[in-house]
This record gives C-alpha cells, sequence and structure tokens, in this order.
C-alpha cells in the first residue's frame, strides 16, 4: 500500500495569508490527524478526523481549521498567518476502529512564514 | 503541558553500544505507548509499540520496557549502528487515539 502523503512538501508565505495543506492518508484509513513540529514546542496535536467529522481537537487558536471529504483524504487550512507558524506540519493516518491505534506518518510539509 | 516527559534530550553513544531512553507519563488513561523514529527531513516512523498489560516488548534490537506502577517506559536500543543517529520520540495516547509526544531524544552513535 501506498503510504500517507502531503502536497505540498515546501511552502513560503507572508504574514497574513492563508495556507491550505493537503493529505491523502493510506487506503482504508478512515482516521486522518494533523500535527505540528517546531524545535520549541516539538510535535503538537491539532485535530483528528474520522469519517468526515472532527473528533479530537488540540489547544490551537481557531485560525487553524480542517476538514476531511469522503475519500478520506484531508486539509487543513492555517487563516492570518503569523511567523510563528512557520513549523513542519504532520498528517498521519490510521485504521482506528479496526482494532490498532497505530498512526502512520506522512512526510511533512515545511511551512515558512516570512 | 508536557503530559509525557522524555529523558535525555540527546546522547551520544558508541557503535555496538546501547541506547536508553526514559519517559514517564502522569494521565492513567493512556493505554497504548509507542515509539517513532525521526531523519532529517522525514516524517516520525513507528519503531515499536507497547500495551500496559505487557511489562517488555523486543523485536530485533530495539526493546520497550514498561512499569505501570510507576507509569514509565523506556526505549533500549540494542548493539547501537551508526544508521540509528536519529531523533526518537516516545507518546502516549489513550483509547480515542490522540498522541501526546514526548520532546524527542537525539540520538548519535559514533563509528
Amino acid at each position: 500500500k501506498a503510504g500517507v502523503t502531503q502536497t505540498p512538501r515546501y511552502l513560503i508565505k507572508t504574514r497574513g495569508q492563508q495556507v491550505t495543506l493537503s493529505c491523502s492518508p493510506i487506503s482504508g484509513h478512515r482516521s486522518v490527524s494533523w500535527y505540528q513540529q517546531t524545535p520549541g514546542q516539538g510535535l503538537q496535536f491539532l485535530f483528528e478526523y474520522f469519517s468526515e467529522t472532527q473528533r479530537n481537537k488540540g489547544n490551537f487558536p481557531g485560525r487553524f481549521s480542517g476538514r476531511q471529504f469522503s475519500n478520506s483524504r484531508s486539509e487543513m487550512n492555517v487563516s492570518t498567518l503569523e511567523l510563528g507558524d512557520s513549523a513542519l506540519y504532520l498528517c498521519a493516518s490510521s485504521a482506528w476502529g479496526e482494532g490498532t491505534d497505530t498512526q502512520y506518518f506522512g512526510p511533512g510539509t515545511r511551512l515558512t512564514v516570512l | 503541558q508536557q503530559q509525557v516527559k522524555q529523558s535525555p534530550q540527546s546522547l551520544i553513544v558508541q557503535k555496538g553500544g546501547i541506547s536508553i531512553i526514559n519517559c514517564a507519563y502522569e494521565n492513567t488513561a493512556f493505554d497504548y505507548f509507542p515509539w517513532y523514529q525521526q531523519f532529517p527531513g522525514k516524517g516520525p516512523a513507528l519503531l515499536i509499540a507497547i500495551r500496559p498489560d505487557v511489562s517488555e516488548k523486543k523485536e530485533g534490537r530495539f526493546t520497550i520496557s514498561f512499569n505501570k506502577s510507576a507509569k514509565q517506559f523506556s526505549l533500549h536500543i540494542m548493539d547501537s549502528q551508526p544508521g540509528d543517529s536519529a531523533t526518537y520520540f516516545c507518546a502516549a495516547s489513550d483509547s480515542w487515539g490522540k498522541l501526546q509526544f514526548g520532546a524527542g531524544t537525539q540520538v548519535v552513535v559514533t563509528p
């Protein structure tokens, strides 16, 4: 099976802009989670979607949002970008609900905000 | 606050040596404890995972030791190789699958 794919791999934006990141999970996985990774804060959970519904949410401001489509692909959106949003955004998929908790990560999208 | 505390922050080990990374947690609702390995420019990759009903799990050169009463778990990398040089993250989740990560340990294996 193909792994988790994320597009784009790299993005450069300026403060105030908005950005949309995309994640395609492993075929058959219905759970998609998003994480932010920075040198200072480490890996932090953003939110998780399961069957098009947001099931879990981390402690991030409302500027961070996401959605999941019927084919389990997911997008996350960050509006009004701030310098501190520069990070590696990771998507992970899981066959949660089918007896396994294992989350498989994609390569990430490196977002740089100037 | 950090729900999973990981130490050390970094360690250097000689080829063939043993690398040991420790993690501690507070939330007794956690019931799944994975370890991830991450190379620069890559996403984390699952290395090995354990549930609290087991005290030890071994896969190849990697072993997880789990102490439920102390709420601690550790990763042992036996016969460390230069290719093991990476950042290692412990994590924990409850039944809803939301992973809480430790801060990471950068491991350098010298030839």
